[in-house]
């Protein structure tokens, strides 16, 4: 059965404090690994996808990371605004590349 | 570009009621979902759609859950009786397949359900 455990469960950081968020997974076949975001009464937006081992991609703030076993969400120099929940995701080949297999998410607080 | 729509917002509904929810998806998106989410949970599969099929649904509780896809486009979750357990947020997202493999799925901004 896929797994997906985030940690940790909540984070909490001065502004400008660099940090990571990790996603370990279980699966059988990882077609993709993905990041959300999601703010409080919101639904979750679409951050990276990640698709092989040693993949990285940025976007401002945030850069993704991928092994054969976990993905980091690394946040360098974080403003308030960057505080939400981020939730980690993984397509994988015994559902046929179709579902997405969700973990319970990493609630980030920044503090100014 | 819009995205996901969904609505109601918020719903209050009493316990053994009825309740719809109603999504539309990004124009151009074959395949549509409908997740559960639970407080402090991630979301969780209810129902799978590509065009108007219901292609996975093992995860509906179908005694009292039902949707449809009219016309492949918009869709609508139903839940009757309503129980207590049954109060979370309702997210639908829509996605692009082809040749079976599914691209990123984007998400609405999810209807609160509150069972009284």
């Amino acid at each position: 059965e896929d797994q997906v455990t985030q940690s940790p469960e909540a984070l909490r950081l001065q502004e400008g404090e660099s940090s990571s968020l990790n996603c370990s997974y279980t699966v059988s076949g990882l077609r993709g690994l993905f990041w959300y975001r999601q703010d409080p009464g919101k639904g979750p937006e679409f951050l990276f996808t990640l698709y092989s081992a040693g993949e990285e991609k940025e976007k401002e703030r945030l850069k993704a990371t991928l092994t054969k076993k976990e993905s980091f969400l690394h946040i360098t120099a974080p403003k308030p605004e960057d505080s939400a929940t981020y939730l980690c995701a993984v397509q994988a080949r015994n559902t046929g590349f179709q579902k997405l297999v969700f973990g319970t998410g990493t609630r980030l607080l920044v503090s100014p | 570009e819009a995205g996901v729509v969904q609505s109601p917002r918020y719903k209050i509904i009493e316990k053994k009621q009825p309740v719809a929810f109603w999504c539309n998806p990004i124009s151009g998106h074959n395949t549509l979902y409908w997740y559960l989410q639970n407080l402090g949970q991630g979301p969780e599969l209810l129902i799978r759609y590509e065009n108007e099929e219901a292609v996975d649904d093992s995860q509906l509780p179908k005694d009292r859950f039902s949707a449809e896809r009219l016309k492949g486009v918009d869709s609508t979750l139903k839940i009757q009786p309503a129980e207590l357990g049954d109060s979370a947020v309702y997210l639908c997202a829509s996605s692009k397949t082809t040749g079976g493999f599914t691209d990123t799925q984007y998400f609405g901004p999810g209807t609160r359900l509150t069972v009284l």
